[in-house]
Parts: structure tokens; C-alpha cells; sequence
């Protein structure tokens, strides 16, 4: 069963750091894209970075470029965000999710359940 | 950035029940469009892609349908479980952008 487990959510105070991660099993993790999407309490879905799966391309929603940074370990069939300079309005749940094939295609055919991530003083 | 606009917002219909949810692209986006399933606590779940193709293992009672601008998300025969939140979403082009979600809900 293909399957994706977030981790590292927490509260952090803004302008603070977090990294979160996403394991995947159940699939070669190295053959597929991955992306990140968030929920902000009471909100629709907002798609945030993507990697392919050879880590040699990433993309950005401008509301986090600069301050965020995608990577994965193949090796260890795990994605990465690093969120740096932490705003309130990056306060959400943080969903990883699957591309359907190795070049990043933009749309998710398989999500995990979330990491909560909350930014506040 | 495209933006999706879904209607309705909300709405109540009962098990039996035909459902239509529509999604308007503000540009032509071909046929890259997807829908999703949410319920609360549970990971978003892909029901169509292409516009109108079945994800694996999706019940037929959901179909999709449209091009260009309008898109249509049709569940034939609504189920209990089918009470949920769905989204459309583009991939045309960057950044892939979803409607505001469509939240339907037990009459």
C-alpha cells in the first residue's frame, strides 16, 4: 500500500525555523515527484514546493520563496521542508503528496494525512 | 496565477440524490484538470484527472467532464460516504491553483 507520513509540525514562534518530513513507503520513492500542499485553519488548499524525483528540479509558490527550501533523500525514501523566517500566515496543515510521475506534473495522486505546523508568540 | 472558481460553495442533497459541483477556469486550461475528495482528519483523496478519467480504485458514480473554461464534477447516485468537501485543481501551468472548495453536506 502506497502510503506518505508527515512529521515535524509543532508551534513555533515567527521569524523561528521548522523542518518537516514525509516518509514514504509502499513505492519506489526515487520514480516520483513530490510536493508539498497546506491548509490554513478554515481555508481551501494552497499548493507550496515540488521536487522531482532526482531532487535536480524545485519549484515555489512565491509566498514562500526564499524562506522555504524542498529536498529529499532517496536513499531514505523521505522528503524534506525547510521553513525558514516563519510568518503567521504560514500557519496550516502541511500535506505531502505524491506526483504521479517523475517530472513534476503539478497534481497529487496520492496525499498523506498532514503535519500541523503553527506560527505564534 | 489561474484562478478556479467552484459553485456552489455548499450545498445539502440526500443519499440517492444527483450532485453536480462546476468548476470555471479564469483561461483555458485544455483538459488539466482534477478533482479531489476531502473529509475531515483523512488525507485528500484524487477522484478524477485529465478532466474526466477515474482514478483507480474511485467508484463509478463519480464522473468528470469539460474543457478550456468549465469543468463539471457529476456523482450520479450520492452515498452516505460521499459527504465531503471536493476541490477542483489546475495543472496547466505554475503554480497549480485549487477552487475554494465545494462542501457537501447531508440534507
Amino acid at each position: 500500500e502506497v502510503q506518505l507520513l508527515e512529521s515535524g509540525g509543532g508551534l513555533v514562534q515567527p521569524g523561528g525555523s521548522l523542518r518537516l518530513s514525509c516518509a514514504g513507503s509502499g513505492f519506489t520513492f526515487s520514480s516520483y515527484a513530490m510536493n508539498w500542499v497546506r491548509q490554513a485553519p478554515g481555508k481551501g488548499l494552497e499548493w507550496v514546493s515540488a521536487i522531482s524525483g532526482s531532487g535536480d528540479n524545485t519549484y515555489y509558490a512565491d509566498s514562500v520563496k526564499g524562506r522555504f527550501s524542498i529536498s529529499r533523500d532517496n536513499s531514505k525514501n523521505t522528503l524534506y521542508l525547510q521553513m525558514n523566517s516563519l510568518r503567521a500566515e504560514d500557519t496550516a496543515l502541511y500535506y505531502c503528496a505524491r506526483d504521479p510521475s517523475h517530472t513534476v506534473l503539478f497534481w497529487f495522486d496520492t496525499w498523506g494525512q498532514g503535519t500541523q505546523v503553527t506560527v505564534s508568540s | 496565477d489561474i484562478q478556479m472558481t467552484q459553485s456552489p460553495s455548499a450545498l445539502s442533497a440526500s443519499v440517492g440524490d444527483r450532485v453536480t459541483i462546476t468548476c470555471r477556469a479564469s483561461q483555458s486550461i485544455n483538459t488539466y484538470l482534477l478533482w479531489y475528495q476531502e473529509k475531515p482528519g483523512k488525507a485528500p483523496k484524487l477522484l478524477i484527472y485529465a478532466a474526466s478519467s477515474l482514478q483507480s480504485g474511485v467508484p463509478s458514480r463519480f464522473s468528470g467532464s469539460g474543457s478550456g473554461t468549465d469543468f463539471t464534477l457529476t456523482i450520479s447516485s450520492l452515498q452516505p460516504e460521499d459527504f465531503a468537501t471536493y476541490y477542483c485543481q489546475q495543472s496547466y501551468n505554475t503554480p497549480p491553483t485549487f477552487g475554494q472548495g465545494t462542501k457537501v453536506e447531508i440534507k
